[in-house]
């Protein structure tokens, strides 16, 4: 199954700033996710990124506030714009393995704003 | 009301016990079902994936998929400190990729 590679891990980022998250995958994949994970709550889908078009957003998320890249079929990239302390969660990439129809994920970065 | 239900925990339970893990959901469509373990600071990581109802065993680990009560259920047993982590449920429709998870519910096996 696919290995995702992501950073960063944590960074601890002043409000009104940007921050871009990477990740890379061993191998070729069509789709790649972007999830959201806040204290206490479940993961939460950004969005839908593929190669060559633009990412789907899901209700409630907005490319102004998180814009996303995917340049090729091995990485992609999400900014969280213009931080408040409300976007201080868990950020985790993801895309389909090849067992079945599971899904892999990287490690997460741990975004705080101050 | 959320999609998907699942109790937080924490669970604590000695080592050698049987621990089970449920979630409930009100969306029909669902036909995809996972679980999920997470440990502290890393990504979740893919235990279980079943198709439609019935039962489906690895190891230690039995999934079960009740879907006239929209009931799904994970089994551990002979569980090991090493099985401490918190339990994520997710499915998704036939055919859709988007993944619907459970609030994850926290399970600690004590020596």
């Amino acid at each position: 199954s696919a290995v995702i590679s992501q950073k960063p891990s944590r960074d601890i980022c002043q409000r009104g700033t940007s921050l871009t998250i990477q990740c890379q995958v061993d191998s070729q994949v069509t789709m790649m996710f972007w999830y959201r994970q806040q204290p206490g709550q479940s993961l939460t889908l950004i969005a839908t990124a593929n190669q060559g078009s633009e990412a789907t957003y899901e209700s409630g998320f907005v490319i102004d506030k998180f814009p996303i890249s995917r340049p090729n079929l091995t990485f992609s990239t999400l900014t969280v714009s213009n931080m408040s302390p409300e976007d201080s969660s868990i950020y985790l990439c993801s895309t389909k393995t090849g067992r079945e129809n599971g899904y892999t994920f990287g490690s997460g970065t741990r975004l705080t704003v101050v | 009301q959320k999609e998907v239900e699942q109790d937080p925990g924490p669970l604590s339970v000695p080592e050698g016990a049987i621990v089970s893990l449920n979630c409930t959901y009100s969306n029909s469509a669902f036909q995809y079902f996972m679980w999920y373990r997470q440990y502290s600071r890393k990504g979740p990581e893919l235990l279980m994936y079943t198709y439609s109802s019935g039962n489906k065993e690895d190891g230690r680990f039995t999934a079960q998929v009740d879907k006239s009560s929209k009931y799904i259920s994970l089994f551990i047993r002979d569980s090991q400190p090493s099985d401490s982590a918190t339990y994520l449920c997710a499915m998704t429709e036939g055919g859709g990729n988007k993944l619907t998870f459970g609030t994850g519910t926290q399970l600690k096996v004590e020596l």
